[in-house]
């Protein structure tokens, strides 16, 4: 199985900032790589397919990118609807992998 | 707006059986593959197998031996069924479209279902 490894494991910050989290595969898998938002009590939502293709009606201030083994989920100006649990999935092969989450919770 | 939900024994016996079907509305369960993806409390996500409308599946390879997803496509309904189920089975289970080949995401999701595995 390909492993994916989020980091970090949860952070900190106030509404406005600029947040970055990172997802490492543990092999290549080209651009096949998704990123979900999680909060608590409902299903994911999907933020970026394809790792930098923003899903029909998710607001532009997410943003993903990378390529082979290295990706980023970026939210730019932080807003209070986005503390939630954040989660990268591969698809490049069977099982589809998740990341272990980023909690992003408020300062 | 197509919409998933998830039915079926919120607890079940050690040893036993975890059976789920998930009803699909607001769209056909044709030309896309359906999945199911469980998520133990406080846990991460894992993906459990998927199925297409015809019938074709895949199954995580940590669960194949107890694993069977089907569909009924008269009902717009899939299933799973998770044998000798133990407590580690324990978590909320969900079923999603998965859209497109590869790279593919799963862009609508069921509210979930917690299914506890207890005596």
């Amino acid at each position: 199985d390909i492993q994916m490894t989020q980091s970090p494991s949860s952070l900190s910050a106030s509404v406005g900032d600029r947040v970055t989290i990172t997802c490492r595969a543990s092999q290549r898998i080209s651009s096949y790589l998704s990123w979900y938002q999680q909060k608590p009590g409902k299903a994911p939502k999907v933020l970026i397919y394809a790792a930098s293709s923003l899903q029909s009606g998710v607001p532009s201030r997410f943003s993903g990118s990378g390529f082979g083994t290295d990706f980023t989920l970026t939210i730019s100006n932080l807003q209070s609807e986005d503390f939630a649990t954040y989660y990268c999935q591969q698809s490049y092969s069977t099982p589809g992998t998740f990341g272990g989450g980023t909690k992003v919770e408020i300062k | 707006q197509v919409q998933l939900q998830e039915s079926g024994p919120g607890l079940v016996k050690p040893s036993e059986t975890l059976s789920l079907t998930c009803t699909v509305s607001g769209g056909s369960i044709s030309s896309y593959y359906w999945s199911w993806i469980r998520q133990p409390p406080g846990k991460g996500l894992e993906w459990i197998g998927h199925i297409s409308d015809s019938g074709s599946t895949s199954y995580n390879p940590s669960l194949k031996s107890r694993v069977t997803i089907s569909v009924d496509a008269s009902k717009n309904q899939f299933s799973l069924k998770l044998s000798s189920v133990t407590a580690a089975d324990t978590a909320v289970y969900y079923c999603a479209r998965r859209v497109s080949d590869f790279p593919y995401h799963f862009d609508y999701w069921g509210q979930g279902s917690l299914v506890t595995v207890s005596s």
